[in-house]
Protein backbone atom coordinates (compact mmCIF):
# COMPACT_ATOMS: atom_id res chain seq x y z
CA UNK A 1 0.00 0.00 0.00
CA UNK A 2 0.99 3.77 -0.09
CA UNK A 3 1.76 4.28 -3.91
CA UNK A 4 2.07 7.71 -5.10
CA UNK A 5 2.52 8.33 -8.74
CA UNK A 6 3.79 11.43 -10.42
CA UNK A 7 3.33 12.06 -13.97
CA UNK A 8 4.93 13.18 -16.26
CA UNK A 9 8.11 11.86 -15.20
CA UNK A 10 10.53 14.07 -17.17
CA UNK A 11 9.42 17.14 -19.31
CA UNK A 12 11.27 19.55 -21.66
CA UNK A 13 9.48 22.94 -22.70
CA UNK A 14 10.04 26.12 -24.09
CA UNK A 15 10.73 29.26 -22.04
CA UNK A 16 7.52 31.02 -21.24
CA UNK A 17 4.71 28.14 -21.86
CA UNK A 18 3.10 26.62 -18.46
CA UNK A 19 3.64 22.86 -17.29
CA UNK A 20 1.29 20.99 -15.19
CA UNK A 21 2.26 18.04 -12.85
CA UNK A 22 0.04 15.46 -11.69
CA UNK A 23 0.52 13.31 -8.40
CA UNK A 24 -1.86 11.04 -7.33
CA UNK A 25 -2.24 9.03 -4.39
CA UNK A 26 -2.92 5.29 -5.95
CA UNK A 27 -4.55 3.08 -3.58
CA UNK A 28 -4.99 5.57 -0.45
CA UNK A 29 -6.46 9.41 0.21
CA UNK A 30 -3.95 11.65 0.95
CA UNK A 31 -5.28 13.99 3.72
CA UNK A 32 -2.21 15.77 2.82
CA UNK A 33 0.16 16.07 -0.20
CA UNK A 34 3.56 18.17 -0.35
CA UNK A 35 5.32 19.48 -3.12
CA UNK A 36 9.11 19.88 -3.02
CA UNK A 37 11.62 20.78 -5.57
CA UNK A 38 15.44 19.50 -5.56
CA UNK A 39 18.58 20.75 -7.16
CA UNK A 40 21.32 18.39 -8.22
CA UNK A 41 23.44 16.76 -5.64
CA UNK A 42 20.78 18.97 -2.99
CA UNK A 43 18.78 18.01 -0.57
CA UNK A 44 14.63 18.35 -0.75
CA UNK A 45 13.15 21.80 -0.51
CA UNK A 46 9.51 21.78 0.47
CA UNK A 47 7.74 24.21 -1.70
CA UNK A 48 3.99 24.03 -0.72
CA UNK A 49 1.96 21.87 1.28
CA UNK A 50 -1.87 21.13 0.04
CA UNK A 51 -5.07 19.66 1.76
CA UNK A 52 -7.72 18.70 -0.35
CA UNK A 53 -10.71 21.45 -1.22
CA UNK A 54 -7.91 24.31 0.34
CA UNK A 55 -5.82 26.66 -0.69
CA UNK A 56 -1.81 25.42 -0.48
CA UNK A 57 0.10 26.66 1.97
CA UNK A 58 3.84 27.92 0.60
CA UNK A 59 7.17 28.23 2.10
CA UNK A 60 8.89 31.15 2.14
CA UNK A 61 9.90 32.52 -0.77
CA UNK A 62 7.91 30.48 -3.45
CA UNK A 63 6.00 32.45 -5.54
CA UNK A 64 2.31 31.27 -5.18
CA UNK A 65 1.86 32.85 -8.96
CA UNK A 66 4.96 30.86 -10.20
CA UNK A 67 3.95 27.95 -8.81
CA UNK A 68 0.00 27.15 -8.63
CA UNK A 69 -0.94 24.21 -6.53
CA UNK A 70 -4.69 22.74 -6.91
CA UNK A 71 -5.68 19.70 -5.07
CA UNK A 72 -9.05 18.77 -6.36
CA UNK A 73 -9.92 15.22 -4.68
CA UNK A 74 -8.33 13.39 -1.92
CA UNK A 75 -6.34 11.66 -4.66
CA UNK A 76 -4.90 13.98 -6.87
CA UNK A 77 -3.08 17.23 -6.36
CA UNK A 78 -1.24 19.10 -9.32
CA UNK A 79 1.48 21.74 -9.88
CA UNK A 80 1.41 24.00 -12.65
CA UNK A 81 4.81 25.65 -13.26
CA UNK A 82 3.73 29.26 -15.20
CA UNK A 83 5.63 30.69 -17.86
CA UNK A 84 8.23 28.85 -17.10
CA UNK A 85 12.44 29.74 -17.17
CA UNK A 86 15.40 28.16 -17.41
CA UNK A 87 16.07 28.61 -13.44
CA UNK A 88 12.59 26.52 -12.97
CA UNK A 89 14.45 23.53 -14.41
CA UNK A 90 14.59 20.60 -11.34
CA UNK A 91 13.38 18.10 -10.32
CA UNK A 92 9.94 18.08 -8.48
CA UNK A 93 9.02 15.67 -6.37
CA UNK A 94 5.48 15.49 -4.34
CA UNK A 95 4.49 13.08 -1.89
CA UNK A 96 1.55 12.60 0.33
CA UNK A 97 0.38 11.40 3.52
CA UNK A 98 -3.17 9.90 5.13
CA UNK A 99 -4.81 9.70 8.54
CA UNK A 100 -3.75 5.90 8.54
CA UNK A 101 -0.58 6.59 7.93
CA UNK A 102 -0.06 9.07 10.44
CA UNK A 103 3.31 11.58 9.93
CA UNK A 104 4.52 9.41 7.24
CA UNK A 105 4.94 10.68 4.14
CA UNK A 106 4.90 8.54 0.63
CA UNK A 107 6.72 10.05 -2.10
CA UNK A 108 5.82 9.67 -6.06
CA UNK A 109 9.13 9.05 -8.50
CA UNK A 110 9.60 12.35 -8.86
CA UNK A 111 9.36 14.73 -12.77
CA UNK A 112 12.66 16.23 -14.51
CA UNK A 113 11.94 19.62 -15.67
CA UNK A 114 13.98 20.97 -18.36
CA UNK A 115 13.12 24.64 -19.51
CA UNK A 116 15.15 25.34 -22.66
CA UNK B 1 14.83 26.78 15.64
CA UNK B 2 14.65 23.01 14.61
CA UNK B 3 17.58 21.08 12.50
CA UNK B 4 18.57 18.08 10.96
CA UNK B 5 22.39 17.31 10.72
CA UNK B 6 24.04 14.39 8.48
CA UNK B 7 27.85 15.35 9.26
CA UNK B 8 28.58 11.95 6.16
CA UNK B 9 28.67 13.64 2.44
CA UNK B 10 29.94 9.79 1.33
CA UNK B 11 30.58 6.57 2.93
CA UNK B 12 31.82 3.75 1.48
CA UNK B 13 30.99 -0.06 2.89
CA UNK B 14 31.94 -3.46 1.73
CA UNK B 15 29.18 -5.89 0.97
CA UNK B 16 27.38 -7.86 3.87
CA UNK B 17 29.04 -5.89 6.03
CA UNK B 18 26.88 -3.20 8.53
CA UNK B 19 27.36 0.39 8.18
CA UNK B 20 25.70 3.17 10.06
CA UNK B 21 24.63 6.52 8.72
CA UNK B 22 24.80 9.40 11.08
CA UNK B 23 21.93 11.89 12.25
CA UNK B 24 21.70 14.14 14.80
CA UNK B 25 18.29 16.81 15.37
CA UNK B 26 17.71 19.45 17.33
CA UNK B 27 13.78 20.34 18.44
CA UNK B 28 12.05 21.87 21.97
CA UNK B 29 9.10 20.40 21.13
CA UNK B 30 8.37 16.69 23.04
CA UNK B 31 6.85 15.12 20.28
CA UNK B 32 8.08 14.23 16.99
CA UNK B 33 9.05 11.63 14.08
CA UNK B 34 12.44 10.76 12.61
CA UNK B 35 12.49 9.06 9.33
CA UNK B 36 14.94 7.39 7.15
CA UNK B 37 14.54 7.81 3.43
CA UNK B 38 16.71 6.22 -0.01
CA UNK B 39 17.05 8.20 -3.13
CA UNK B 40 18.36 5.83 -5.51
CA UNK B 41 19.93 7.52 -8.69
CA UNK B 42 16.43 7.00 -10.40
CA UNK B 43 15.44 9.81 -7.81
CA UNK B 44 12.16 8.08 -6.02
CA UNK B 45 12.42 8.69 -2.12
CA UNK B 46 11.84 5.50 -0.57
CA UNK B 47 10.73 5.74 2.95
CA UNK B 48 12.61 2.86 5.00
CA UNK B 49 11.92 3.66 8.68
CA UNK B 50 10.14 5.67 11.16
CA UNK B 51 10.93 6.36 15.14
CA UNK B 52 8.79 8.49 17.12
CA UNK B 53 10.00 10.43 19.70
CA UNK B 54 7.84 8.44 22.41
CA UNK B 55 8.98 5.17 20.68
CA UNK B 56 10.93 2.86 23.72
CA UNK B 57 11.87 0.31 21.54
CA UNK B 58 14.57 1.52 18.72
CA UNK B 59 12.59 0.62 15.57
CA UNK B 60 13.50 -2.35 12.78
CA UNK B 61 12.47 -3.08 9.02
CA UNK B 62 14.26 -5.75 7.87
CA UNK B 63 18.21 -5.02 7.32
CA UNK B 64 17.43 -1.52 8.93
CA UNK B 65 17.34 -0.40 12.12
CA UNK B 66 17.51 3.10 14.12
CA UNK B 67 19.42 3.91 16.77
CA UNK B 68 17.33 6.05 18.56
CA UNK B 69 19.56 8.21 21.72
CA UNK B 70 16.99 10.52 22.82
CA UNK B 71 19.13 12.07 25.13
CA UNK B 72 22.00 12.82 22.47
CA UNK B 73 19.11 13.24 19.88
CA UNK B 74 20.72 11.43 17.39
CA UNK B 75 18.84 8.78 14.99
CA UNK B 76 21.62 6.74 12.77
CA UNK B 77 20.28 4.34 10.78
CA UNK B 78 21.89 1.02 10.47
CA UNK B 79 21.88 -1.24 7.37
CA UNK B 80 23.08 -4.97 8.48
CA UNK B 81 24.29 -7.16 5.69
CA UNK B 82 24.91 -4.28 2.73
CA UNK B 83 23.90 -5.21 -0.78
CA UNK B 84 24.63 -3.65 -3.92
CA UNK B 85 21.53 -2.33 -3.97
CA UNK B 86 21.96 -0.36 -1.14
CA UNK B 87 24.09 2.06 -3.07
CA UNK B 88 22.11 5.37 -3.18
CA UNK B 89 21.79 8.41 -1.52
CA UNK B 90 20.29 8.05 1.84
CA UNK B 91 17.80 11.46 3.76
CA UNK B 92 17.31 11.92 7.63
CA UNK B 93 14.24 13.61 7.98
CA UNK B 94 12.04 15.19 11.30
CA UNK B 95 8.42 15.82 11.17
CA UNK B 96 7.22 19.13 12.80
CA UNK B 97 4.58 18.75 15.52
CA UNK B 98 1.12 19.90 14.41
CA UNK B 99 1.92 20.44 10.47
CA UNK B 100 3.02 17.41 9.19
CA UNK B 101 5.98 18.76 7.33
CA UNK B 102 9.24 17.46 7.28
CA UNK B 103 12.73 18.88 7.14
CA UNK B 104 15.28 17.00 5.76
CA UNK B 105 19.21 16.71 6.23
CA UNK B 106 21.72 17.21 3.92
CA UNK B 107 22.18 13.85 2.98
CA UNK B 108 24.60 10.67 3.10
CA UNK B 109 25.94 8.95 -0.56
CA UNK B 110 26.27 5.68 0.09
CA UNK B 111 28.53 3.01 -1.84
CA UNK B 112 28.77 -0.77 -1.20
CA UNK B 113 31.76 -2.31 -2.58
CA UNK B 114 31.60 -5.61 -3.87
Amino acid sequence: GAVVSQHPSRVICKSGTSVKIECRSLDFQATTMFWYRQFPKQSLMLMATSNEGSKATYEQGVEKDKFLINHASLTLSTLTVTSAHPEDSSFYICSARGDWLQETQYFGPGTRLLVL
Amino acid sequence: AQKITQTQPGMFVQEKEAVTLDCTYDTSDPSYGLFWYKQPSSGEMIFLIYQGSYDQQNATEGRYSLNFQKARKSANLVISASQLGDSAMYFCAMSLTGTYKYIFGTGTRLKVLA
